[in-house]
């Protein structure tokens, strides 16, 4: 079936390090990838997304590239700033189900 | 502001005792989901509905009931609380599903402690 694998967390980072996070799925046919992020206390909110092969999802300074060959879709920001402590999810949406990785907790030290 | 409330956002149940968390979208969405979240467990999947009148299982659906008289509501019942209920669950709503890139909005969180 239809599943997401992230990496395990917790990831710590120095302010404006580079991040990344890795995220692989499995899927048939051709599912929508996503990204939420988690504060603590809150729901999930969408970061970005990318409903097809080689579309770049974007969003405050968040980018993630569709890769087919690769069936990934990596997280990344160049320079993270300690507001962007928080849980995140890989999630994807494969026609009337939509699964998620199991989370990444990134914590960003001043 | 448009978007989709739980109620109530914590509660202490006794086992044994029944309950329903509420949720409520005002998006005109047709596609609302239970899940809960444990940690190091991510989110899973109770109950789903593609539309009023129309529910599915999802991944973990023993325990728990549905239905979804209106576009609106998708109540979800806790029939007989057990302490492995004990979780935070979130309601989430999308405009429909099928590849098409819409995404999930999310309520805020209901926190159960069944003690």
């Amino acid at each position: 079936g239809d599943s997401v694998t992230q990496m395990e967390g917790p990831v710590t980072l120095s302010e404006e390090a580079f991040l990344t996070i890795n995220c692989t799925y499995t899927a048939t046919g051709y599912p929508s990838l996503f990204w939420y992020v988690q504060y603590p206390g809150e729901g999930l909110q969408l970061l970005l997304k990318a409903t097809k092969a080689d579309d770049k999802g974007s969003n405050k300074g968040f980018e993630a590239t569709y890769r087919k060959e690769t069936t990934s879709f990596h997280l990344e920001k160049g320079s993270v700033q300690v507001s962007d402590s928080a849980v995140y999810f890989c999630a994807l949406d494969n026609f009337n189900k939509f699964y998620f990785g199991s989370g990444t907790k990134l914590n960003v030290k001043p | 502001n448009a978007g989709v409330t739980q109620t109530p956002k914590f509660q202490v149940l006794k086992t044994g005792q029944s309950m329903t968390l509420q949720c409520a979208q005002d998006m005109n969405h047709e596609y609302m989901s239970w899940y809960r979240q444990d940690p190091g467990m991510g989110l899973r999947l109770i109950h789903y509905s593609v539309g009023a009148g129309i529910t599915d299982q999802g991944e973990v659906p023993n325990g728990y009931n549905v239905s979804r008289s209106t576009t609106e509501d998708f109540p979800l019942r806790l029939l007989s609380a057990a302490p492995s209920q004990t979780s935070v669950y979130f309601c989430a709503s999308s405009y429909s599903m099928g590849g098409q890139g819409y995404g999930y909005t999310f309520g805020s969180g209901t926190r159960l402690t069944v003690v």
